[in-house]
């Protein structure tokens, strides 16, 4: 059964504590994608991979952090840096070339206690 | 720079009556653009692209390059099309990452 991964479900964080979340697909996908899913604001890209060993910032990058060590995986580590983490993360992953939409994965959700 | 706008935050309509959502971008090249939805419980998932030209679930949307529109109309609304709504855009190449508009929250009532 192809599709992407998100674990765990529901994390909960203490304040100055890294966690990371876990993204993996078998769709044979080239790019990945992290958003951050908030009440009225949308969906904010983090950071997105095209390609193994390389990735990009995106418009909201500060205080979180990525690898891509694989073509099905692509982590995000949540530091003590984030000044607001509580939020709903969400995985997404594509074709590269072609424009065909976003497979997303059923998210994280992150509560810092 | 790319940029979504959906302006309104909430539609709500009687079941059987016309739903338009509204989505404006800004784009210097040509963008690809998309409308997805998440329901209830459940993953965000593509409904459609501009470039199939297709109809999902009775919804189409049309891209109006004058205008900067992308809005998504279905003439006689369901229960089930009540859900979250989210306008985006793609670049092509570099750019081919999708920005998000945020989103908006469809009611149908019976």
């Amino acid at each position: 059964d192809g599709g992407i991964t998100q674990s765990p479900k529901y994390l909960f964080r203490k304040e100055g504590q890294n966690v990371t979340l876990s993204c993996e697909q078998n769709l044979n996908h080239d790019a990945m994608y992290w958003y951050r899913q908030d009440p009225g604001q949308g969906l904010r890209l983090i950071y997105y991979s095209q390609i193994v060993n390389d990735f990009q910032k995106g418009d909201i990058a500060e205080g979180y952090s990525v690898s891509r060590e694989k073509k099905e995986s692509f982590p995000l580590t949540v530091t003590s840096a984030q000044k607001n983490p509580t939020a709903f993360y969400l995985c997404a992953s594509s074709i590269f070339q072609g424009n065909y939409g976003y497979t997303f994965g059923s998210g994280t959700r992150l509560t810092v206690v | 720079a790319q940029r979504v706008t959906q302006p309104e935050k909430l539609l709500s309509v009687f079941k059987g009556a016309p739903v338009e959502l509204k989505c404006n971008y800004s784009y210097s090249g040509s963008p690809e653009l998309f409308w997805y939805v998440q329901y209830s419980r459940q993953r965000l998932q593509l409904l459609l692209r501009h470039i199939s030209r297709e109809s999902i679930k009775g919804f189409t949307a049309d891209l109006n390059k004058g205008e900067t529109s992308f809005h998504l109309k279905k003439p006689f609304a369901q229960e089930e099309d009540s859900a979250m709504y989210y306008c985006a855009l793609s670049g092509t190449g570099a750019n081919s990452k999708l920005t998000f508009g945020k989103g908006i929250t469809l009611s149908v009532r019976p």
